[in-house]
């Protein structure tokens, strides 16, 4: 059964870097035709994507984040990580890391996610 | 950007209620869109897929239709489970975007 679980520090100071890892168990990141990825929720609020990364290890960011998010993998570890540089108080929230439903593309949804991890940003 | 518009924002209803959210899009989507079921303090859970798609083990109260830019998520009969958040998204192009939610409360 495959589970997800993110971690990371609760709290970041502002203009610092947030790098978060999503473990994953029942299944291998390095399987062909998935994807994973990172979403996000601030409290109280919707969700937004924040970048996936392929079998293949190709990249995609949500332009809306792309100079501050960088995403990469240990494979030995069959871990997924992703860091968010210079980060402020817009970037607290939940994060999710997530399984991209098995296509030969990113262009599709998570079907499985992790619990999620708050983050919160201070002054 | 494809943005995307959901309505109502919330409503009350009732158990055995039927209860229609709507989902337009900016641009036409082709039915690439998924909904979304999220309960508080969890992950989200996605009930549909291709704008009208069930996913396996979803109850079949829930339905999908719409083409182009507008999209409707029913719920046929409304369940005390049923109370939560429902989100769209589109998978058409980049970036993925997500509607704004619904949050579905009891009357």
């Amino acid at each position: 059964q495959l589970q997800l679980q993110e971690s990371g520090p609760g709290l970041v100071k502002a203009s610092e870097t947030l790098s978060l890892t999503c473990t994953v168990s029942g299944a291998s990141i390095t399987s062909s035709g998935y994807y994973w990825g990172w979403i996000r929720q601030p409290p109280g609020k919707g969700l937004e994507w924040i970048g996936s990364i392929s079998y293949r290890w190709s990249t995609y960011y949500n332009p809306s984040l792309q100079s501050r998010v960088s995403m990469s993998v240990d494979t030995s570890n069959n871990q997924i990580t992703l860091t968010v540089s210079s980060v402020t108080a817009a970037d607290t929230a939940v994060y999710y890391c997530g399984r991209h439903r098995y296509s030969s593309s990113m262009y599709n949804w998570f079907d499985h996610w992790g619990q999620g991890l708050l983050v919160t940003v201070s002054s | 950007d494809i943005q995307m518009t959901q309505s109502p924002s919330s409503l009350s209803a009732s158990v055995g209620d039927r209860v229609t959210i709507s989902c337009r899009t900016s641009q036409d989507i082709s039915n690439s869109l998924v909904w979304f079921q999220q309960k508080p303090g969890k992950a989200p859970k996605f009930l549909l897929f291709d704008a009208f798609r069930l996913e396996s083990g979803v109850p079949s109260r829930f339905s999908g239709s719409g083409s182009g830019t507008d999209y409707t998520l029913t719920i046929s009969g409304l369940q005390p489970e049923d109370f939560a958040t429902y989100y769209c998204q589109q998978y058409h192009s980049p970036p993925l975007t997500f509607g704004g939610g619904t949050k579905v409360e009891i009357k």
